[in-house]
């Protein structure tokens, strides 16, 4: 069973500050996903990473994937209040394996 | 397009009770599931449909039921619910470029 692990799972970090959310998981994948969450809602899709070396962005969230080392990681530039919510990550292997998933609180 | 949709967005049930929670997309997806999520533990796969008349479990697949009669229709069923069945349930459906989307889900509890 392929395993996903996510850190930090919770991040409390200042307006203005970078910061990366890391998606580990244990065996071969080359689709990786982040979502979002925020309280009471639903997971809205924010990126989905196809192959090794991929790198997407938007806004000021940028996703990237390591196939090799098994790693995505979800970077976090200049961050505002509105970036407050959970953020988890997907693992494809036949059927969806996902992270715990990251809580962030952005501080003004 | 009305996307995902999930039906009840409550629900109470009482022990030993059974009901089915309705989920239908109009995008024409193959690919459906039904997650459920629980704090601390991130969405957990129930069941999962590669088409019509196709099912297969997922990780957390006992005390539920599903079936794929049509593309558009993919119910769960609790056969006999159970306190640790309370949670919220996803139903979600992936698009043929590889993307997921998810309904509104259904916040059951079960007394």
């Amino acid at each position: 069973e392929l395993k996903v692990e996510q850190n930090p799972l919770f991040l409390s970090m200042q307006e203005g500050k970078n910061y990366t959310i890391y998606c580990n998981y244990s065996t071969t994948s080359d689709r990786l996903y982040w979502y979002r969450q925020d309280p009471g809602k639903s997971l809205e899709s924010l990126f989905v990473l196809l192959s090794n070396g991929a790198v997407k962005q938007e806004g000021r969230l940028m996703a990237s994937l390591d196939t090799k080392a098994r790693l995505s990681t979800l970077h976090i530039t200049a961050a505002v209040h509105d970036l407050s919510a959970t953020y988890f990550c997907a693992v494809w292997g036949n059927q969806f394996y996902f992270g715990t998933g990251t809580s962030l609180t952005v501080i003004p | 397009n009305a996307g995902v949709t999930q039906t009840p967005k409550f629900q109470v049930l009482k022990t030993g009770q059974s009901m089915t929670l309705q989920c239908a997309q109009d995008m024409n997806h193959e690919y459906m599931s039904w997650y459920r999520q629980d704090p601390g533990m991130g969405l957990r796969l129930i069941h999962y449909s590669v088409g019509a008349g196709i099912t297969d479990q997922g990780e957390v697949p006992n005390g539920y039921n599903v079936s794929r009669s049509t593309t558009e229709d993919f119910p769960l069923r609790l056969l006999s619910a159970a306190p640790s069945q309370t949670s919220v349930y996803f139903c979600a459906s992936l698009t043929t470029g590889a993307e997921q989307f998810f309904g509104p889900g259904t916040r059951l509890t079960v007394l």
